[in-house]
């Protein structure tokens, strides 16, 4: 069975430095989506960032970037010039690529991100 | 109205009483879905409806009953509640097929006494 581990419950960084939350996945797949997803003290989760398996490029949105090692199983993410609206629940993803009608995602346990004036 | 909005944002209920959870997405999506999420633990996948057609019933226990009449609504009936239950419930959308982003709900803040 397909497994997420998020194994930093909590993290904290400093306004305008770069933070990296850690997710790692277990799955015999090949073909695959990753996600992060943000959800803020509202609790509406929101999209981040998605990364499909098969593009070795790391997928990029602005302040938001990952990297992605297919081989180790390892889907990180990098928040850089943090901002005070980045504090939240961050929570890693994973949805097996069958073709399926619906789009069952596993998810992490979520790392909370504190972020400093 | 836009997005995925559920009501109540906050229920408390007793262990006997039936009450009801409610999803409407205006997002023009196929597939809904419900998700407790507690802390400490991954997101559970609780149902999942796929043109009004339920696809995916995660072992969930009876006592919690979903409906869907349609690709734009989705309820959760909750009877006979244990306090374990108590939970945030997000009920999400998405296009059936593709990249698979979902689309969540603010979710609902159930307390069982």
């Amino acid at each position: 069975a397909q497994t997420v581990t998020q194994s930093q419950p909590e993290m904290s960084v400093q306004e305008a430095e770069t933070v990296t939350l850690s997710c790692t996945y277990d799955t015999s797949e090949s073909d695959y989506y990753l996600f992060w997803y943000k959800q803020p003290p509202s609790r509406q989760m929101i999209l981040v960032i998605r990364q499909e398996a098969y593009k070795q490029q790391n997928a990029t949105e602005n302040r938001f970037s990952v990297n992605f090692q297919k081989a180790a199983k390892s889907f990180s993410l990098k928040i850089s010039d943090s901002q005070l609206g980045d504090a939240a629940m961050y929570f890693c993803a994973y949805r097996l690529n069958y073709g399926g009608a619906t789009n069952k995602l596993i998810f992490g346990t979520g790392t909370l991100l504190a972020v400093q004036p | 109205e836009t997005g995925v909005t559920q009501t109540p944002r906050h229920l408390v209920m007793g262990m006997t009483n039936k009450k009801s959870l409610k999803c409407e997405q205006h997002l023009g999506h196929n597939a809904m879905y419900w998700y407790k999420q507690s802390a400490k633990k991954p997101l559970e996948l609780m149902f999942v409806y796929n043109f009004k057609e339920q696809t995916e019933n995660n072992s969930v226990p009876s006592r919690f009953s979903p409906e869907c009449p349609n690709s734009s609504h989705l309820f959760l009936h909750l009877h006979t509640l244990q306090p374990e239950d108590s939970a945030l419930y997000l009920c999400a959308s998405s296009h059936a097929g593709g990249p698979g982003e979902l689309f969540f709900g603010e979710g609902s803040r159930l307390t069982v006494l």
